[in-house]
């Protein structure tokens, strides 16, 4: 079974700073590995995801994330948070299709980001 | 180009009544998901559909949930004799390749289904 795990509730950050919210997963074989956001009251907006090669994935509004194989995680970060960079951010896996898992993605139980001036 | 759209934004029922969810996936899109978010149970995958493939029912928590697909188009997502337990939101996403490397899911905006 595949799973994911966001140990954090909520990040605090102030606007200019840096920012990172966790994620690790478990899954057998390769992982897909996604992050989406969601802002109040709308469906779930696509921000990056990786699949195979650099471990340093580029997305949206100057999101990226690092794919660390040995450590299980895929960590979303931003170098200089915005305050609208304030939502409810959601990590999902998916197997690989080599590894039967299907194409349903698991989510995590969400990180609310708080960014403040 | 449009997203993914879903009727009605809002749905407030009755215990016992039976209702219908519709998405309308981006177009081109081959495969299309539900998935469901609730407070107690997060955001869980329900049904998915591939082109002409039997669905992966797999999430449906009960036989009350049922959907259809038409060809590669509108989805219908029907609950029948709601429970107040229902009360979510139902999302649905469709993506352009199906399992692929490329595969990326898009959601649309969601039903709030609220159950008295």
């Amino acid at each position: 079974a595949q799973s994911v795990a966001q140990p954090e509730d909520q990040v605090n950050v102030a606007e200019g700073n840096p920012l990172t919210v966790k994620c690790t997963y478990s899954v057998s074989g390769n992982p897909y590995l996604f992050w989406y956001v969601q802002y109040p009251n709308r469906g779930l907006q696509f921000l990056l995801k990786y699949i195979t090669g650099d471990n340093l994935v580029k997305g949206s509004y100057g999101f990226e994330a690092e794919f660390n194989k040995s450590q299980t995680s895929f960590h979303l970060k931003k170098p200089s948070a915005l305050v609208s960079d304030s939502a409810l951010y959601f990590c999902a896996v998916r197997a690989s299709r080599l590894t039967g898992g299907g194409n349903k993605l698991t989510f995590g139980t969400g990180t609310q980001l708080k960014v403040e001036l | 180009g449009a997203g993914v759209s879903q009727s009605p934004s809002n749905k407030v029922t009755e215990k016992g009544k039976d209702v219908e969810l519709r998405c309308d996936p981006i177009s081109g899109h081959t495969a299309l998901y539900w998935y469901r978010q609730s407070l107690g149970q997060g955001l869980e995958f329900l049904i998915y559909f591939q082109g002409n493939s039997a669905p992966d029912k797999s999430g449906l928590p009960s036989d009350r949930f049922s959907a259809e697909r038409t060809g590669e188009s509108v989805s219908t997502l029907t609950i029948q004799r709601t429970q107040q337990e229902d009360s979510a939101v139902y999302l649905c996403a469709s993506s352009l390749v199906a399992g692929g490397t490329q595969e990326t899911q898009y959601f649309g905006p969601g039903t709030r289904l609220l159950v008295l």
